[in-house]
């Protein structure tokens, strides 16, 4: 069975750094593009940060770009999202989230990043 | 590529049949999946390749459409169906989700 756990979310005082993190297992990891999407309270779903499966191509959503930086580790089964210059707007619950042939089939809880001073 | 949803709420009785509907602004195909979300959980697949229902869902779910214009019925709503759901391209980077139904009671 496919598992997505992430972890590292909480509160941070604007224009802190926070580094999420996404253990996966129940499946071959390196196998499978994989995705940070964040949803903020009471809105839509957005796309901040995706890696393909051996890392080497990486996009992100125009919100993000300059200040969040996925990677990945194939060997720990693991995704990494780095947040810097973070804003009141990035406060959100962000999901992990696991791609095959385009679709999102495996999604983990989620972990919120609360952004206050 | 960009996904509008419509109409953003839906308010429907149970047993009534919903529509939602989802717009690209260029083609996808038949790329497109729909997500349903409940509040507090994370977004479950629900439809692929635009009319392929996923494990674990019945038949009162089905999609439609190719190109820019999809749909989402649900024929009678039950109590569990209530929630957001959210359309998704595939067919193109970067992959969009639209902006949601919520449908409610």
């Amino acid at each position: 069975e496919v598992h997505l756990v992430e972890s590292g979310g909480g509160l941070v005082q604007p224009g802190g750094s926070l580094r999420l993190s996404c253990a996966a297992s129940g499946f071959t990891f390196s196998d499978n593009t994989m995705h940070w999407v964040r949803q903020a309270p009471g809105k839509g779903l957005e796309f901040a940060a995706t890696i393909s499966a051996d890392g080497g191509g990486t996009s992100y959503a125009d919100s993000v770009k300059g200040r969040f930086s996925i990677s990945r580790d194939n060997s720990k089964n693991m995704v990494y999202l780095q947040m810097g210059s973070l804003r009141a707007d990035d406060m959100a619950v962000y999901y992990c989230a696991r791609e095959s042939w385009g679709l999102l089939d495996s999604w983990g809880r989620g972990t919120l990043v609360t952004v206050s001073s | 590529i960009v996904m509008t949803q419509s109409p953003g709420t839906l308010s429907v009785s149970p047993g009534e049949r919903a529509t939602l509907s989802c717009r690209a602004s260029q083609s996808v195909s038949s790329n497109l999946a729909w997500y349903q979300q409940k509040p507090g959980q994370a977004p479950r697949l629900l439809i692929s390749d635009a009319s392929t229902r996923a494990t674990g869902f019945p038949a009162r779910f089905s999609g439609s459409g190719s190109g820019t214009e999809f749909t989402l019925t649900i024929s009678s709503l039950q109590s569990e169906d209530f929630g957001l759901y959210y359309c998704q391209q595939y067919n193109n980077w970067p992959r969009t989700f639209g902006q949601g139904t919520k449908v409610e009671i």
